[in-house]
């Protein structure tokens, strides 16, 4: 119940082109979905996050997309940049669960100059 | 100056042995965390703490315990050191438990031989 899925493990995407990451849940009390963002030797940092009253947010060239239903999220990277090059971690938290974040497994994500 | 700091970065000890790691974040939080994140990238929280409540991941063995001296620091002992607890730990903090975004030390990086 607590499990967040994450596909693809990893991803290569050439400059310029669109990185997509999805994420699927099973715990309807999940109201909070961040996506943190993790270069190597360092600790995840919040990237963008989105709550179910929304299907759509968009920060610049980084925009999830949620459907509610599916009970599934994505991220869109668009025009990625060699820069982008990390691992992208969805995560989900619900009251029932103090909050705490339970993350999905990770996708290494590596843009090609 | 480091929101959340981690000392120290690399930690390589004998299997059995005693070992402390400390944390410290100077952004005024209230809650901290500390999270384990295994050879296979999957980031796992292991405790959040505020000044009222210990919330304890129930799979976390009891060889591993936080102790937080102040509000600003919460350390992590892990007593009879074994081969599994090799991973890279991170702390973490939130301005209040269920904080939407929570701020990564660095991690550190723990080799048990």
């Amino acid at each position: 119940q607590q499990q967040v899925k994450q596909s693809p493990q990893s991803l290569i995407v050439q400059k310029g082109g669109i990185s997509i990451i999805n994420c699927a849940y099973e715990n309807t009390a999940f109201d909070y979905f961040p996506w943190y963002q993790q270069f190597p030797g360092k600790g995840p940092a919040l990237l963008i996050a989105i709550r179910p009253d929304v299907s759509e947010k968009k920060e610049g060239r980084f925009t999830i997309s949620f459907n509610k239903s599916a009970k599934q999220f994505s991220l869109h990277i668009m025009d990625s940049q060699p820069g982008d090059s990390a691992t992208y971690f969805c995560a989900a938290s619900a009251d029932n669960y103090g909050q705490n974040f339970v993350f999905g497994p990770g996708t290494r994500l590596s843009v090609l100059p | 100056d480091t929101a959340v700091s981690q000392t120290p970065k690399y930690l390589v000890t004998q299997m059995g042995n005693d070992k402390s790691i400390k944390c410290e974040q100077n952004l005024g939080h209230d809650t901290m965390y500390w999270y384990k994140q295994d050879s296979k990238k999957f980031l796992k929280i292991m405790f959040s703490y505020n000044n009222k409540e210990l919330i304890i991941n129930e799979t976390v063995p009891n060889r591993f315990s936080p102790k937080s001296p102040d509000k600003a620091h919460l350390n992590l002992h892990i007593n009879s050191l074994e081969l599994g607890d090799s991973a890279v730990y991170f702390c973490a903090s939130s301005q209040e438990a269920g904080e939407e975004t929570q701020y990564f030390g660095p991690g550190t990086r723990l080799l048990v031989l």
